[in-house]
Protein backbone atom coordinates (compact mmCIF):
# COMPACT_ATOMS: atom_id res chain seq x y z
CA UNK A 1 0.00 0.00 0.00
CA UNK A 2 1.59 3.48 -1.09
CA UNK A 3 2.29 5.74 1.73
CA UNK A 4 1.09 9.66 2.09
CA UNK A 5 2.31 11.46 4.72
CA UNK A 6 1.24 14.81 5.82
CA UNK A 7 3.00 17.18 8.14
CA UNK A 8 2.38 19.03 10.88
CA UNK A 9 -0.35 16.87 12.15
CA UNK A 10 -2.19 20.17 13.70
CA UNK A 11 -1.25 23.96 13.58
CA UNK A 12 -2.33 26.05 15.84
CA UNK A 13 -1.86 30.46 14.24
CA UNK A 14 -3.14 33.75 14.88
CA UNK A 15 -4.90 35.70 12.93
CA UNK A 16 -2.60 36.99 10.08
CA UNK A 17 -0.03 34.77 10.35
CA UNK A 18 1.04 33.04 7.13
CA UNK A 19 1.61 29.20 7.12
CA UNK A 20 2.59 26.27 5.20
CA UNK A 21 2.25 22.76 5.39
CA UNK A 22 3.77 19.52 3.73
CA UNK A 23 2.46 16.56 1.88
CA UNK A 24 5.21 13.51 1.01
CA UNK A 25 3.96 10.96 -1.58
CA UNK A 26 6.00 8.34 -3.97
CA UNK A 27 7.96 9.89 -6.43
CA UNK A 28 7.62 6.90 -8.47
CA UNK A 29 4.59 6.73 -11.19
CA UNK A 30 3.39 9.98 -10.76
CA UNK A 31 -0.07 10.75 -11.60
CA UNK A 32 -1.89 13.20 -9.72
CA UNK A 33 -1.86 15.35 -6.67
CA UNK A 34 -5.01 16.57 -4.75
CA UNK A 35 -5.22 19.22 -2.12
CA UNK A 36 -8.47 19.18 -0.29
CA UNK A 37 -10.30 21.34 2.71
CA UNK A 38 -12.24 19.65 5.08
CA UNK A 39 -13.83 21.51 7.32
CA UNK A 40 -15.83 20.69 10.38
CA UNK A 41 -19.65 19.58 10.16
CA UNK A 42 -19.12 19.97 6.27
CA UNK A 43 -17.61 17.63 3.33
CA UNK A 44 -14.33 17.73 1.83
CA UNK A 45 -14.24 20.23 -0.84
CA UNK A 46 -11.19 20.43 -3.83
CA UNK A 47 -8.83 22.64 -3.54
CA UNK A 48 -6.40 21.75 -6.23
CA UNK A 49 -5.52 19.28 -8.72
CA UNK A 50 -1.74 19.03 -9.35
CA UNK A 51 -0.51 17.11 -12.31
CA UNK A 52 2.38 18.59 -13.65
CA UNK A 53 6.14 18.67 -11.73
CA UNK A 54 6.92 22.54 -11.01
CA UNK A 55 3.28 23.27 -10.93
CA UNK A 56 1.89 26.32 -8.41
CA UNK A 57 -1.58 26.85 -8.31
CA UNK A 58 -3.24 29.46 -6.30
CA UNK A 59 -6.69 30.46 -5.24
CA UNK A 60 -7.01 33.66 -3.10
CA UNK A 61 -5.04 33.62 -0.07
CA UNK A 62 -4.13 29.60 -0.72
CA UNK A 63 -1.73 28.30 -2.71
CA UNK A 64 0.19 25.13 -3.49
CA UNK A 65 3.40 23.69 -4.84
CA UNK A 66 4.21 20.60 -6.50
CA UNK A 67 7.89 18.83 -6.89
CA UNK A 68 7.33 15.26 -8.48
CA UNK A 69 11.02 14.46 -8.61
CA UNK A 70 11.01 14.60 -4.82
CA UNK A 71 7.23 13.75 -4.16
CA UNK A 72 6.23 15.89 -2.02
CA UNK A 73 3.77 19.68 -2.48
CA UNK A 74 3.66 22.18 -0.04
CA UNK A 75 -0.07 24.07 0.38
CA UNK A 76 0.58 27.76 1.73
CA UNK A 77 -2.09 29.87 3.40
CA UNK A 78 -1.05 33.56 3.38
CA UNK A 79 -2.81 36.23 6.28
CA UNK A 80 -4.67 33.17 7.29
CA UNK A 81 -8.45 33.78 9.06
CA UNK A 82 -10.71 31.87 11.29
CA UNK A 83 -12.65 30.79 8.30
CA UNK A 84 -9.70 28.87 6.77
CA UNK A 85 -9.54 26.66 10.00
CA UNK A 86 -10.22 23.29 8.79
CA UNK A 87 -8.26 19.95 8.07
CA UNK A 88 -6.37 20.18 4.74
CA UNK A 89 -5.88 16.70 3.12
CA UNK A 90 -3.93 15.63 0.16
CA UNK A 91 -4.49 12.69 -2.11
CA UNK A 92 -2.55 10.64 -4.48
CA UNK A 93 -4.13 8.64 -7.16
CA UNK A 94 -2.07 5.26 -7.77
CA UNK A 95 -0.72 3.89 -10.97
CA UNK A 96 -4.04 3.18 -12.98
CA UNK A 97 -5.90 6.85 -11.21
CA UNK A 98 -8.45 5.28 -9.25
CA UNK A 99 -7.53 3.94 -6.22
CA UNK A 100 -6.77 7.26 -4.64
CA UNK A 101 -4.67 7.45 -1.10
CA UNK A 102 -5.36 9.98 1.48
CA UNK A 103 -3.07 11.13 3.71
CA UNK A 104 -4.57 11.98 7.57
CA UNK A 105 -4.65 15.45 7.08
CA UNK A 106 -3.23 18.75 8.43
CA UNK A 107 -5.67 20.30 11.18
CA UNK A 108 -5.51 24.46 11.65
CA UNK A 109 -6.66 25.94 13.90
CA UNK A 110 -6.65 30.15 13.26
CA UNK A 111 -7.41 32.21 16.65
CA UNK A 112 -9.20 35.11 15.84
CA UNK B 1 -28.17 21.94 -7.34
CA UNK B 2 -25.88 19.39 -8.56
CA UNK B 3 -24.07 16.85 -5.70
CA UNK B 4 -24.50 14.03 -3.79
CA UNK B 5 -26.52 12.80 -0.43
CA UNK B 6 -25.50 10.22 2.08
CA UNK B 7 -28.76 9.22 4.28
CA UNK B 8 -28.66 8.65 6.71
CA UNK B 9 -26.29 10.98 9.04
CA UNK B 10 -26.39 9.31 12.00
CA UNK B 11 -27.11 5.50 12.28
CA UNK B 12 -26.93 2.53 15.25
CA UNK B 13 -27.32 -0.79 15.29
CA UNK B 14 -27.04 -3.65 17.32
CA UNK B 15 -24.03 -6.01 16.67
CA UNK B 16 -24.57 -8.93 14.29
CA UNK B 17 -27.23 -6.99 11.82
CA UNK B 18 -26.25 -5.83 8.29
CA UNK B 19 -27.05 -2.34 7.58
CA UNK B 20 -26.62 -0.13 4.53
CA UNK B 21 -25.99 3.23 4.37
CA UNK B 22 -27.03 4.96 0.44
CA UNK B 23 -25.21 7.46 -1.54
CA UNK B 24 -26.69 9.06 -4.36
CA UNK B 25 -25.37 11.72 -6.84
CA UNK B 26 -26.43 13.87 -9.95
CA UNK B 27 -23.27 14.87 -11.60
CA UNK B 28 -23.32 12.42 -13.96
CA UNK B 29 -19.60 10.67 -12.78
CA UNK B 30 -18.85 7.76 -13.75
CA UNK B 31 -17.10 7.11 -10.80
CA UNK B 32 -17.84 6.63 -7.33
CA UNK B 33 -16.17 5.59 -3.95
CA UNK B 34 -16.56 4.59 -0.21
CA UNK B 35 -14.25 5.53 2.12
CA UNK B 36 -13.99 5.13 6.46
CA UNK B 37 -12.62 7.51 8.79
CA UNK B 38 -11.09 6.72 12.08
CA UNK B 39 -9.78 8.89 14.61
CA UNK B 40 -6.42 10.35 13.31
CA UNK B 41 -6.32 8.21 10.25
CA UNK B 42 -6.97 9.69 6.53
CA UNK B 43 -9.67 8.34 4.47
CA UNK B 44 -9.55 5.09 3.26
CA UNK B 45 -10.92 2.99 0.86
CA UNK B 46 -13.25 0.56 0.54
CA UNK B 47 -14.43 0.01 -2.51
CA UNK B 48 -14.65 2.40 -6.02
CA UNK B 49 -16.73 1.86 -9.36
CA UNK B 50 -15.85 3.00 -12.35
CA UNK B 51 -19.12 2.49 -14.28
CA UNK B 52 -22.33 1.01 -13.75
CA UNK B 53 -22.08 -3.06 -13.00
CA UNK B 54 -18.06 -2.77 -12.01
CA UNK B 55 -16.72 -2.32 -8.86
CA UNK B 56 -13.34 -3.20 -7.31
CA UNK B 57 -11.89 -3.73 -3.55
CA UNK B 58 -10.40 -0.97 -2.26
CA UNK B 59 -7.77 -1.56 0.64
CA UNK B 60 -10.23 -2.37 3.63
CA UNK B 61 -13.13 -4.28 1.95
CA UNK B 62 -13.08 -6.93 3.81
CA UNK B 63 -16.68 -6.85 5.68
CA UNK B 64 -18.48 -4.83 3.09
CA UNK B 65 -20.29 -5.16 -0.11
CA UNK B 66 -21.12 -2.75 -2.69
CA UNK B 67 -23.11 -2.83 -5.72
CA UNK B 68 -23.68 -0.23 -8.69
CA UNK B 69 -27.06 -0.92 -10.97
CA UNK B 70 -27.23 2.69 -11.30
CA UNK B 71 -24.85 5.55 -12.48
CA UNK B 72 -26.40 7.79 -9.74
CA UNK B 73 -26.61 5.00 -6.92
CA UNK B 74 -23.64 3.09 -4.93
CA UNK B 75 -25.39 2.18 -1.75
CA UNK B 76 -22.21 0.33 1.03
CA UNK B 77 -23.62 -2.37 3.11
CA UNK B 78 -21.72 -3.27 6.31
CA UNK B 79 -22.15 -6.72 6.95
CA UNK B 80 -21.72 -8.78 10.43
CA UNK B 81 -18.34 -10.05 9.27
CA UNK B 82 -17.41 -6.21 9.58
CA UNK B 83 -15.11 -6.67 12.62
CA UNK B 84 -15.24 -3.34 14.02
CA UNK B 85 -18.02 -0.92 11.71
CA UNK B 86 -17.90 2.07 13.85
CA UNK B 87 -16.40 4.72 11.86
CA UNK B 88 -17.42 7.69 9.70
CA UNK B 89 -18.16 6.70 5.93
CA UNK B 90 -18.00 8.99 3.55
CA UNK B 91 -18.78 8.83 -0.05
CA UNK B 92 -17.58 10.19 -3.18
CA UNK B 93 -17.61 10.69 -7.44
CA UNK B 94 -15.84 11.45 -9.81
CA UNK B 95 -15.42 12.33 -13.59
CA UNK B 96 -13.78 9.33 -15.27
CA UNK B 97 -11.05 9.17 -13.73
CA UNK B 98 -8.67 10.16 -10.63
CA UNK B 99 -7.03 13.10 -12.42
CA UNK B 100 -10.34 14.73 -11.36
CA UNK B 101 -11.09 15.89 -8.09
CA UNK B 102 -13.32 13.92 -5.98
CA UNK B 103 -16.79 15.47 -4.58
CA UNK B 104 -17.94 13.99 -1.32
CA UNK B 105 -21.38 13.57 0.60
CA UNK B 106 -21.75 14.69 3.92
CA UNK B 107 -21.16 11.21 5.68
CA UNK B 108 -22.83 8.75 7.73
CA UNK B 109 -21.64 8.38 11.24
CA UNK B 110 -22.33 4.35 11.89
CA UNK B 111 -22.60 3.26 15.50
CA UNK B 112 -22.99 -0.75 16.28
CA UNK B 113 -22.79 -1.64 20.02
Amino acid sequence: ILNVEQSPQSLHVQEGDSTNFTCSFPSSNFYALHWYRWETAKSPEALFVMTLNGDEKKKGRISATLNTKEGYSYLYIKGSQPEDSATYLCAFPDTGGFKTIFGAGTRLFVKA
Amino acid sequence: DGGITQSPKYLFRKEGQNVTLSCEQNLNHDAMYWYRQDPGQGLRLIYYSQIVNDFQKGDIAEGYSVSREKKESFPLTVTSAQKNPTAFYLCASSADIAAYEQYFGPGTRLTVT
